[in-house]
């Protein structure tokens, strides 16, 4: 069954250290997204990718953020001179549309 | 302002008894909807979604969930819960105008013996 892949699962970086969380959609999806989950809160929004650009970004997603699809297959998520509060598990999703979105088993960030 | 509401943060219940987790919903349309579950430590799993049709769907493990467009509300059940379905419950919703999910904050579900 296809599914979406996350990598690392865990990544220790120090404050102000860039960080690049790395996800391989399903290959036919259209549409991509990033959410965050800080431990113990809800699950939130940070932008959601189609036809190779952002389409929607919420306000978490400031300038310290930006999204790549580099090669039709990774989706990456950058965050720039992390913050104690950047650290949380990162999911990423794919879908088709009209169909639910199919989440990978997350990367969590630590920022020491 | 549009939103998913899980009124219960967290529930406990006793294995073998029924378990119904709430979502309310406020948009001006029907939205798609969705039951998203998270075990600890691992990623969200979907557990049922409506889209249109019967407003009664079925799901994995047992679950299944009501549309109720007048109260706006999209409510999980099972009807005898087992240890393993311990973990947290999420509601979702997109638009059918737009591709955004919105979560809910989650469910916590604790199952005692």
């Amino acid at each position: 069954e296809p599914e979406v892949t996350q990598t690392p699962s865990h990544q220790v970086t120090q404050m102000g250290q860039e960080v690049i969380l790395r996800c391989v959609p399903i290959s036919n999806h259209l549409y991509f997204y990033w959410y965050r989950q800080i431990l113990g809160q809800k699950v939130e929004f940070l932008v959601s990718f189609y036809n190779n650009e952002i389409s929607e970004k919420s306000e978490i997603f400031d300038d310290q953020f930006s999204v790549e699809r580099p090669d039709g297959s990774n989706f990456t998520l950058k965050i720039r001179s992390t913050k104690l509060e950047d650290s949380a598990m990162y999911f990423c999703a794919s879908r088709w549309p009209d169909t639910e979105a199919f989440f990978g088993q997350g990367t969590r960030l630590t920022v020491v | 302002a549009q939103s998913v509401t899980q009124p219960d943060i967290h529930i406990t219940v006793s294995e073998g008894a029924s378990l119904e987790l709430r979502c309310n919903y406020s948009y001006g349309a029907t939205p798609y909807l969705f039951w998203y579950v998270q075990s600890p430590g691992q990623g969200l799993q979907l557990l049922l979604k409506y889209f249109s049709g019967d407003t009664l769907v079925q799901g994995i493990k047992g679950f299944e969930a009501e549309f109720k467009r007048g109260q706006s509300s999209f409510n999980l059940r099972k009807p005898s819960v087992h240890w393993s379905d311990a973990a947290e419950y999420f509601c979702a919703v997109v638009l059918n105008t737009g591709n955004q999910f919105y979560f809910g904050t989650g469910t916590s579900l604790t199952v005692i013996p």
